[in-house]
C-alpha cells in the first residue's frame, strides 16, 4: 500500500539554524512527493514537489531530493527563519489528486 | 495558480444539528474532489472522494450516513456532517485538481469545526 513516514516533533530551532524534516515512503509504482506547509489558522499550501526519482524541488529557500533508492524525499533549509514556523506535511500521490500524507511536523523557529 | 475555495471557515454548532461545507474550483472543472479530516496533532486522512453526478467513494471506517457528499456540478462539492456530536469538532479541508495526473491538487483553506 501507499503510506508516507515523517520524523516526528516538535522542532524547536533558533533563527538561521539549518532545518531538516526526515520522511520516507512506501508506495506501490512511481509516485509523486510533496512538501505541504501549513501556517498557523491556515490551509495547506504547497511547498514543493517532485515527480520522478533524482529530482530536486525547491522553494523559499527549502529543498527536497527525491531519491528512489532510499524512499526518502527529507526536506532541507539551511538557514531558518521566525516566518518558517509552520507544520510541515511530507505526501506522495500515484493519480495526482489523492494523498497520503505524513503525520506532520511541527517547527516553531525561535529568535 | 487553480483556486479551490472552501467556505465557512469556522462554524460552531449544537450537538444534533447538521452543517454544510462547501468546496469550490473557481478557475477549474474539478471531476472529482477529496475531502479530508485532521485530528489535532495528526495528519490528514482521507475521508471520501467526491464525484461528479455519481456517489462518493468512503473511506474505510467513514459513516456514509454521517458525512453527507454532493458533488452536483463541475465546481462544487458539499460536505454535510448530520447530527454532529462533538467528537466530530475536526478540521475538514478539501481539494480538486484540474488534470488527472502528475499534477499537485489545490487544497481549500479548511473548515475548523466546534461542535457545542
Amino acid at each position: 500500500g501507499n503510506s508516507v513516514t515523517q520524523m516526528e516533533g516538535p522542532v524547536t530551532l533558533s533563527e538561521e539554524a539549518f532545518l531538516t524534516i526526515n520522511c520516507t515512503y512506501t508506495a506501490t509504482g512511481y509516485p509523486s512527493l510533496f512538501w505541504y506547509v501549513q501556517y498557523p489558522g491556515e490551509g495547506l499550501q504547497l511547498l514543493l514537489k517532485a515527480t520522478k526519482a533524482d529530482d530536486k524541488g525547491s522553494n523559499k529557500g527549502f529543498e527536497a531530493t527525491y531519491r528512489k533508492e532510499t524512499t526518502s524525499f527529507h526536506l532541507e533549509k539551511g538557514s531558518v527563519q521566525v516566518s518558517d514556523s509552520a507544520v510541515y506535511f511530507c505526501a506522495l500521490s500515484r493519480t495526482g489528486n489523492q494523498f497520503y500524507f505524513g503525520t506532520g511536523t511541527s517547527l516553531t523557529v525561535i529568535p | 495558480g487553480a483556486v479551490v475555495s472552501q467556505h465557512p471557515s469556522r462554524v460552531i454548532c449544537k450537538s444534533g444539528t447538521s452543517v454544510k461545507i462547501e468546496c469550490r474550483s473557481l478557475d477549474f472543472q474539478a471531476t472529482t474532489m477529496f475531502w479530508y479530516r485532521q485530528f489535532p496533532k495528526q495528519s490528514l486522512m482521507l475521508m471520501a472522494t467526491s464525484n461528479e453526478g455519481s456517489k462518493a467513494t468512503y473511506e474505510q471506517g467513514v459513516e456514509k450516513d454521517k458525512f453527507l457528499i454532493n458533488h452536483a456540478s463541475l465546481t462544487l462539492s458539499t460536505l454535510t456532517v448530520t447530527s454532529a456530536h462533538p467528537e466530530d469538532s475536526s478540521f475538514y479541508i478539501c481539494s480538486a485538481g484540474p488534470r488527472v495526473t502528475n499534477t499537485e491538487a489545490f487544497f481549500g483553506q479548511g473548515t475548523r469545526l466546534t461542535v457545542v
